[in-house]
C-alpha cells in the first residue's frame, strides 16, 4: 500500500454541475477525514468516518455537501449545485484505530475549480 | 475565532543553522499536537506529534516542544537544509474530548537558503 489515494487530481466543472471525489485511505486503517483548503489557509476539517460510521461532521459541510463510506472502506465526497466558492482543494486523510499514534496521513488531494 | 495561530507567515535560515517555527493555541482541551510539511500542489506531509503529558518530542532533525501553560509549541529544525523548504502547519486536536478531527494553523513558509 502506498497510501493515501485521491481521484481525480483536477477537477473543472461549470457552476451548478454535480461533482463526486473518490478517496482510497490506506488499507489498515479506519479513520477516514475530509479537509477543504483554500488559498493562504491551513486546511478545515469537513467531516471525520469510523469504519462506515460519519461520527463528525462540521458546520462548513453545507447541505450540497454529502459524504459516505460504504463497508467502511474509500469514502465519497459529493458537491451538489457547486459555486465558485467550492473551489479549492479537497483532501483526505486516514489514520489507525489506536488511542495513541493517531496522526492522519493525507493524499495528495482533488483540486477543483468551478467556472 | 482561530483556535490554532501561527503568527509568522514566513521565514529565511541560512543552510545549517536551526529553523524555529511558532505556534500558539487557545482551546484548552486541545491534548495532541502535529506538524505537518506541505510542498505546493501536494498534500500535506507528517512530520512530528507530541501529546499533552510530554513537553518534548524528537525525531531525528525535528524536535517539538510544548509549553502547555503558555498555550505554545514551537518546532526545531536542526541543521536546516534546503529540501525542508516549504510550508509548515502546526495542528491540533482534541482526543481527550473524543475528537479525532484536526484544526490546523495558516502555515509558515520556510525558506533555507543554500
Amino acid at each position: 500500500d502506498t497510501g493515501v489515494s485521491q481521484d481525480p487530481r483536477h477537477k473543472i466543472t461549470k457552476r451548478g454541475q454535480n461533482v463526486t471525489f473518490r478517496c482510497d485511505p490506506i488499507s489498515e486503517h479506519n479513520r477516514l477525514y475530509w479537509y477543504r483548503q483554500t488559498l493562504g489557509q491551513g486546511p478545515e476539517f469537513l467531516t471525520y468516518f469510523q469504519n462506515e460510521a460519519q461520527l463528525e461532521k462540521s458546520r462548513l459541510l453545507s447541505d450540497r455537501f454529502s459524504a459516505e463510506r460504504p463497508k467502511g472502506s474509500f469514502s465519497t465526497l459529493e458537491i451538489q449545485r457547486t459555486e465558485q466558492g467550492d473551489s479549492a482543494m479537497y483532501l483526505c486523510a486516514s489514520s489507525g484505530s489506536g488511542t495513541v499514534n493517531t496522526e492522519a496521513f493525507f493524499g495528495q488531494g482533488t483540486r477543483l475549480t468551478v467556472v | 475565532d482561530q483556535q490554532v495561530k501561527q503568527n509568522s507567515p514566513s521565514l529565511s535560515v541560512q543552510e545549517g543553522r536551526i529553523s524555529i517555527l511558532n505556534c500558539d493555541y487557545t482551546n484548552s482541551m486541545f491534548d495532541y499536537f502535529l506538524w505537518y510539511k506541505k510542498y505546493p500542489a501536494e498534500g500535506p506531509t507528517f512530520l512530528i506529534s507530541i501529546s499533552s503529558i510530554k513537553d518534548k518530542n524528537e525525531d531525528g532533525r525535528f524536535t517539538v516542544f510544548l509549553n502547555k501553560s503558555a498555550k505554545h509549541l514551537s518546532l526545531h529544525i536542526v541543521p536546516s537544509q534546503p529540501g525542508d523548504s516549504a510550508v509548515y502547519f502546526c495542528a491540533a486536536s482534541a482526543l481527550g474530548a473524543g475528537s479525532y478531527q484536526l484544526t490546523f494553523g495558516k502555515g509558515t513558509k520556510l525558506s533555507v537558503i543554500p
